[in-house]
């Protein structure tokens, strides 16, 4: 059984496109979020959220939004994008905010 | 900038042989956490430790602690070709949790 598992793996898409990764977990935890790594490996926060709190990275552009139809699930929503958007997006959760992460696989973005 | 600096950026060894890598940080932390991945796949936790820890082992695994001097190393014993991976530290300050830059380690067989 796959804890985190988001889908699609790969999505190259044009420039102004609106596209969403999906991310669901089964390990019953509270706390979801969204990393970027970019082409040096450097992972960024996008997005944390649990059932009573979302915590948004500042320096993440409005066109990137997270929904959560429930406890186990995290979406990401991208609209409009842009060539700087290409990376590889993971999803992780954990018990509590920032115990121990579980990560997903991975979806690489390939914006042209 | 970010929390988390790693050294080295890249460290190349032969099987069996010991791998060190080190993560500084800037500002106090509640805990200091180390994480693996392999090449195309997702991080992967390895160990945790706490502010008031000095030092954990796991495994093959050896993490120090030092909060006066903000860093932390992680010691890979007797390294095998299966452990060719970037490692990562990550520290929670209580109000973020910031991912180091990683080392890239190659064993070679």
């Amino acid at each position: 059984d796959t804890a985190v598992s988001q889908t699609p793996k790969y999505l190259v898409t044009q420039m102004g496109n609106d596209k969403s990764i999906k991310c669901e977990q089964n390990l019953g935890h509270d706390t979801m979020y969204w990393y970027k790594q970019d082409s040096k490996k450097f992972l960024k926060i996008m997005f944390s959220y649990n059932n009573k709190e979302l915590i948004i990275n500042e320096t993440v552009p409005n066109r990137f939004s997270p929904k959560s139809p429930d406890k186990a699930h995290l979406n990401l929503h991208i609209n409009s994008l842009e060539l700087g958007d290409s990376a590889v997006y993971f999803c992780a959760s954990s018990q509590d905010f920032w115990a121990e992460l579980f990560f997903g696989e991975g979806s690489r973005l390939t914006v042209l | 900038s970010q929390q988390g600096e790693e050294d080295p950026q890249a460290l190349s060894i032969q099987e069996g042989e010991n791998a060190t890598m080190n993560c500084s940080y800037k500002t106090s932390i509640n805990n200091l956490q180390w994480y693996r991945q392999n090449s195309g796949r997702g991080l992967v936790h390895l160990i945790l430790i706490r502010s008031n820890e000095r030092e954990k082992h796991s495994g093959r695994l050896r993490v120090t602690l030092d909060t006066s001097k903000k860093s932390s190393s992680l010691l890979i014993t007797a390294s095998r070709a299966a452990d060719t991976a970037s490692y990562f530290c990550a520290t929670d300050t209580g109000n973020q949790f910031y991912f180091g830059t990683g080392t890239s380690l190659t064993v070679i067989p």
